[in-house]
C-alpha cells in the first residue's frame, strides 16, 4: 500500500519568508509525528498528534513552527520567519501502534 | 545525558564479515526498542523490532540487556547493501515518544 509522502521534496526559500511543509501519513494511521534532522545529526522529535490533537507540542523550537491536522489525515508544518539555521531535513512519521513509518522528508534551504 | 547514545563508528568491514555494535539508553522504564536503517539522503526504515529474549531476523541479531541499559545489532556474513546508518531508537517517557540515537555508520567493502 502506499507509504507516508511529504511534499515538497525540496524547498528553497529566503531568510524571512514563511514556508509550508505537507505531511500525508498512511492510511488509518492515528497517530502523526513530525521530526527534525540536521546534517550528521540524530532525529529531533518536533510535535506529536493523535488525531487532530497535539497532546505534545514539546519539540517545537520557537513560536516560529506551528502544525496542524485535519480530517486525521494531513498534516502541515508551518515555519514563519524562516531562519539559516532552520535549514534541515523535516521528516514526518505515522503509525497505528508503536511502529513509526517514515516519509521521504523534505530538504529545507534557507538562504 | 542524552536518551540514547551510539558510537558513531564508522565500522569498515570487508564482505563476509561480522560487525556488532551496542547503544545505551538513559530511561530505565523504556518498554520498546527498535534499531531502524537510514540510507544517505533517505528516511529511516525500521529494520528489526528488539524484543527482550533477543530476536533474529536472517543475518541480523539484536539483544537487550535490561540491566545494562543497552541494545545491540549484530550483522553477520556482511553485504555491500548492509552499508548504511543504524539508528537505535528507544520509546522515552511517553508511550508514543521515540528517541533516536545519532547512528552508526557502517560501510561494508569489496
Amino acid at each position: 500500500g502506499a507509504g507516508v509522502s511529504q511534499s515538497p521534496s525540496n524547498k528553497v526559500t529566503e531568510k524571512g519568508k514563511d514556508v509550508e511543509l505537507r505531511c500525508d501519513p498512511i492510511s488509518g494511521h492515528t497517530a502523526l509525528y513530525w521530526y527534525r534532522q540536521s546534517l550528521g545529526q540524530g532525529l529531533e522529535f518536533l510535535i506529536y498528534f493523535q488525531g487532530n490533537s497535539a497532546p505534545d507540542k514539546s519539540g517545537l523550537p520557537s513560536d516560529r513552527f506551528s502544525a496542524e491536522r485535519t480530517g486525521g489525515s494531513v498534516s502541515t508544518l508551518t515555519i514563519q520567519r524562516t531562519q539559516q539555521e532552520d535549514s534541515a531535513v523535516y521528516l514526518c512519521a505515522s503509525s497505528l501502534w508503536e511502529t513509526q513509518y517514515f516519509g521521504p522528508g523534505t530538504r529545507l534551504l534557507v538562504l | 545525558r542524552k536518551e540514547v547514545e551510539q558510537d558513531p563508528g564508522p565500522f569498515n568491514v570487508p564482505e563476509g564479515a561480522t560487525v556488532a555494535f551496542n547503544c545505551t539508553y538513559s530511561n530505565s522504564a523504556s518498554q520498546s526498542f527498535f534499531w531502524y536503517r537510514q540510507d544517505c539522503r533517505k528516511e529511516p526504515k525500521l529494520l528489526m523490532s528488539v524484543y527482550s529474549s533477543g530476536n533474529e531476523d536472517g543475518r541480523f541479531t539484536a539483544q537487550l540487556n535490561r540491566a545494562s541499559q543497552y541494545i545491540s545489532l549484530l550483522i553477520r556474513d556482511s553485504k555491500l547493501s548492509d552499508s548504511a546508518t543504524y539508528l537505535c531508537v528507544v520509546n522515552g517517557p511517553n508511550d508514543y515518544k521515540l528517541s533516536f540515537g545519532a547512528g552508526t555508520t557502517v560501510t561494508v567493502r569489496a
